[in-house]
């Protein structure tokens, strides 16, 4: 099955900074969604994006759908301790079940 | 409201051995499903259950059987495991057929032997 690329692969920040990740397919998706996983704990959706060129946000946190409908952004504004876990990138084609992308782990350094 | 609920949280079996993981959901959702986690491989579909009384493969089903019990239940079973099959096993349900804004439960992390 297909795999979602996801970029990078983990991040160091310090608290306060800005976060910027992607994800990119060579497969045009209609739906695609951010979910963060705490450690230990199941993936929990953070933000849903319906219509390419669609920039969302939900508290810091905003991702936009790419307009070529092949990829995704998730943006984190002055990250919080809170922010530690891994962020995965699922992307939906029509009558298809979900494609999650290999993660972006992100770690904040006291 | 407990959402998705998964046991047990952690097993340990011999290659061989057989088991069944349970998934239980209280949101009256019609779709469930099974994903496995593998580092850096991402969540992969084992077999999903489209409504009570349907199941379909996923991207990754061999060396594994499912049950839809009712709409509530759904089961994962590995009839001999194996080594490759250690992993972390999330169940999710959903509204929608196609898994959109799925809720995943919190993971059984099985290791094999």
């Amino acid at each position: 099955g297909q795999q979602l690329n996801q970029s990078p692969q983990s991040m160091f920040i310090q608290e306060g900074e800005d976060v910027s990740m992607n994800c990119t397919s060579s497969s045009i998706f209609n739906t695609w969604l951010w979910y963060k996983q705490d450690p230990g704990e199941g993936p929990v959706l953070l933000i849903a994006l319906y219509k390419a060129g669609e920039l969302t946000s939900n508290g810091r946190l905003t991702a936009q759908f790419g307009i070529t409908r092949k990829d995704s952004f998730l943006n984190i504004s002055a990250s919080i301790p809170s922010d530690v876990g891994i962020y995965f990138c699922a992307g939906q084609r029509s009558n298809e079940k979900l494609t999650f992308g290999t993660g972006t782990r992100l770690t904040i350094i006291p | 409201n407990a959402g998705v609920t998964q046991t047990p949280k952690f097993q340990v079996l011999k290659t061989g051995q057989s088991m069944t993981l349970q998934c239980a959901q209280d949101m009256n959702h019609n779709s469930m499903y099974w994903y496995r986690q593998d580092p850096g491989m991402g969540l992969r579909l084992i077999y999903y259950s489209a409504s009570e009384g349907t199941t379909d493969k996923g991207e990754v089903p061999n060396g594994y059987n499912v049950s839809r019990l009712n709409k509530r239940e759904f089961s994962l079973r590995l009839e001999s495991a194996a080594p490759s099959q250690t992993s972390v096993y999330f169940c999710a349900s959903s509204d929608f057929q196609d898994s959109t804004e799925a809720f995943f439960g919190q993971g059984t992390r099985l290791t094999v032997v």
